[in-house]
């Protein structure tokens, strides 16, 4: 198994510019996470879902969207970049009852000038 | 609203010492406590996790605690080694079963 995959890992943007960040898993995982982690605040959540076609917000949802066509894949949408949204984003994956076993990708560096 | 704190956010020691990260949470109502490690650069690895029942958690050298009534939670690192260095974080699953994370130890073990 491939894991969480995420990418890019790297991506430097302007501001205004528009893009998506991929995330996909193979261990057929129903739950499925987004965070960023900035310096000195620890991971936050973005947004989650439970399953294919059910999203929700997290604790810092503005700027962001999602979908979940898929139970493999949860891309996360920057509509129009700001200097704000620089940090470091975390996908993750867990099985519903498996509370010891969230499973998170390797992250995507996000600059924004 | 759910906050998690960890203290040092740095520490510092030389190999072989045993050494105590904190970790506190202003809501009791937690349902479980997870402890992770995080290489730079990388992921998360989930390390222990503590069910709201549970005191303790054992793995090797790692012993983590839960204590509710007081909010705190400690990782005990036995006999540390250079490969121990890291950043180590603690997470508060609540009620509604998000994560909730601290800020995080930033740990390095000298040899």
């Amino acid at each position: 198994n491939a894991g969480v995959t995420q990418t890019p890992k790297f991506q430097v943007l302007k501001t205004g510019q528009s893009m998506t960040l991929q995330c996909a898993q193979d261990m057929n995982h129903e739950y499925m996470y987004w965070y960023r982690q900035d310096p000195g605040m620890g991971l936050r959540l973005i947004h989650y879902s439970v399953g294919a076609g059910i999203t929700d917000q997290g604790e810092v949802p503005n700027g962001y969207n999602v979908s979940r066509s898929t139970t493999e894949d949860f891309p996360l949408r920057l509509l129009s970049a700001a200097p704000s949204q620089t940090s470091v984003y975390f996908c993750a994956s867990r099985h519903p009852e498996a509370w010891n076993e969230q499973f998170f990708g390797p992250g995507t560096r996000l600059t924004v000038l | 609203k759910q906050e998690v704190t960890q203290i040092p956010a740095a520490l510092s020691v030389p190999e072989g010492e045993n050494l105590v990260l904190n970790c506190s949470f202003t809501d009791s109502a937690i349902y479980n406590l997870q402890w992770f490690r995080q290489d730079p650069g990388k992921g998360l690895t989930s390390l222990l996790l503590i069910q709201s029942s549970q005191r303790e958690q054992t793995s090797g050298r790692l012993n983590a605690s839960l204590d509710k009534s007081s909010g705190r939670s400690t990782l005990y690192i036995a006999a540390s080694q250079p490969g121990d260095s890291a950043t180590y974080l603690c997470a508060a699953y609540n009620q509604g079963g998000k994560l909730i994370f601290g800020q995080g130890t930033e740990l390095s073990v000298k040899p």
